[in-house]
């Protein structure tokens, strides 16, 4: 089974301060890689995803994230954050052709006004 | 759209009941899963199914059971409630193989609650 490890249970931050959120994995084989974000009471939302190509990838809502193939990390950034950015961040992997989505245990992105 | 409907959003349910969760999906989709959240641990994989009748087991499957009788519905069982089994479930569904299309489309989630 693949392994993704989110450092940060928390993270609080400032209204338009820049924001990064820690993604670690373990996988001997190439993964997808996925940033979803679950706002209260709701379900989960895609935020972006790397499959192949530039390893830097846009999202929605103003998101990016880099791939790191040498460090197993897929570390999401935003470089001014919004009170409505107030959610819980989760990173996910999938391996090619494998067709199974494991999470991490998620990131809770406090934005203070 | 992809849409992925969960029957209810919350449910009480006594310890010992049968208890059925519904999933459908719109988009003709060949997998679909069952994940539990709980707090601190994030998602963690109950079942999986890849086609009709067909399904494997994830990481936490004690007590749950999972049926497929129809390419867009996915339901889960939890054939004796137990008070520890309360939490939030959410049901996902994704295209099947290499595609660049892949990503889980997530349900709205139910929180089931066994008193």
């Amino acid at each position: 089974a693949q392994s993704v490890t989110q450092l940060d249970s928390q993270v609080p931050v400032f209204e338009e301060a820049p924001v990064e959120l820690r993604c670690n994995y373990s996988s001997s084989v190439s993964v997808y890689l996925f940033w979803y974000v679950q706002y209260p009471n709701q379900g989960l939302q895609l935020l972006l995803k790397y499959l192949s190509g530039s390893t830097l990838v846009k999202g929605i809502n103003g998101f990016e994230a880099e791939f790191n193939k040498s460090q197993t990390s897929f570390h999401l950034r935003k470089p001014s954050v919004h009170i409505s950015d107030t959610a819980e961040y989760f990173c996910a992997v999938e391996r090619y052709n494998f067709n199974k989505f494991y999470f991490g245990s998620g990131t809770k992105l406090n934005v203070k006004p | 759209d992809v849409k992925v409907t969960q029957s209810s959003r919350y449910l009480v349910k006594r310890t010992g009941e049968k208890v059925f969760l519904e999933c459908v999906q719109d988009m003709d989709h060949e997998n679909m899963f069952w994940y539990r959240q709980d707090p601190g641990l994030g998602l963690r994989l109950i079942y999986f199914s890849y086609d009709v009748k067909m399904k494997e087991k994830g990481d936490i499957p004690e007590g749950y059971s999972v049926s497929r009788e129809k390419k867009e519905r996915f339901s889960l069982i939890l054939e004796s409630a137990s008070t520890n089994q309360t939490s939030m479930y959410l049901c996902a569904s994704s295209l099947s193989g290499i595609s660049k299309n892949t990503e889980a489309f997530f349900g709205q989630g139910t929180r089931l609650t066994v008193v």
